[in-house]
């Protein structure tokens, strides 16, 4: 079945570092791909998303490549601000109608200061 | 906007009680609400998955009469645990999709609420 693998934390960093957080997938289609991110105490929030290969979300400074040849959408950041402090969650989706969500398992990320 | 709450945020209760735990889309209407269990360091796991006035479909492995889902209206979901067990303590999450929004999938989290059964 469909399957997201991300790379398992925490992640500690220094403020304004570079930020990098693997993920690979598998499925059986052509998914649509999320990273989610939690903050504390909050729900989870969609952070940024590609539905076809080659294509680049981005939002608030985080990026991701949906990379077909590579099964892969990895997510990253030029200069991390102690706000960035979450667990960022990897997922994909086969569908665009009431098909469900797959996550990884979240990485959790600290920076600081 | 598409702001999802969830009621209570914690709660603790004797083993073989029954707890209820709602959630509400607060400004916009849900077609489709899901129910999540996370487990420590673990993954969101869905358990099922509810429309506005038909039954929910439950995931293979989820006991349909433990978790009891209804989903009244399009603002409302409630997810019941019942005669409630230790193992059964865990975080549970609900996420909503906008029927106004229904393209890529997206959907929107409730923070959560923690179960502990004692």
């Amino acid at each position: 079945g469909d399957s997201v693998t991300q790379m398992e934390g925490p992640v500690t960093l220094s403020e304004e570092a570079f930020l990098t957080i693997n993920c690979t997938y598998t499925a059986t289609g052509y998914p649509s791909l999320f990273w989610y991110v939690q903050y504390p105490g909050e729900g989870l929030q969609l952070l940024l998303k590609a539905t076809k290969a080659d294509d680049k979300g981005s939002n608030k400074g985080f990026e991701a490549t949906y990379r077909k040849e590579t099964t892969s959408f990895h997510l990253e950041k030029g200069s991390v601000q102690v706000s960035d402090s979450a667990v960022y969650f990897c997922a994909l989706s086969e569908g665009v109608g009431d098909d469900k969500i797959i996550f990884g398992k979240g990485t959790r990320l600290h920076i600081l200061p | 906007g598409a702001v999802v709450s969830q009621h209570p945020s914690w709660v603790i209760c004797k083993s073989g009680t029954s707890v209820k735990i709602e959630c509400r889309s607060l400004d916009f209407q849900a077609t489709t609400m899901f129910w999540y269990r996370q487990f420590p360091k673990q993954s969101l796991m869905l358990m099922a998955t509810s429309n506005e006035g038909s039954k929910a479909t439950y995931e293979q492995g989820v006991e349909k009469d433990k978790f009891l889902i209804n989903h009244a209206s399009l603002t409302l979901s409630t997810l019941t645990v019942t005669s409630a067990h230790p193992e059964d303590s865990s975080f549970y999450i609900c996420s909503a999709r906008d029927r106004g929004r229904n393209y890529y999938n997206e959907q929107f989290f409730g923070p959560g609420t923690r179960l502990t059964v004692l």
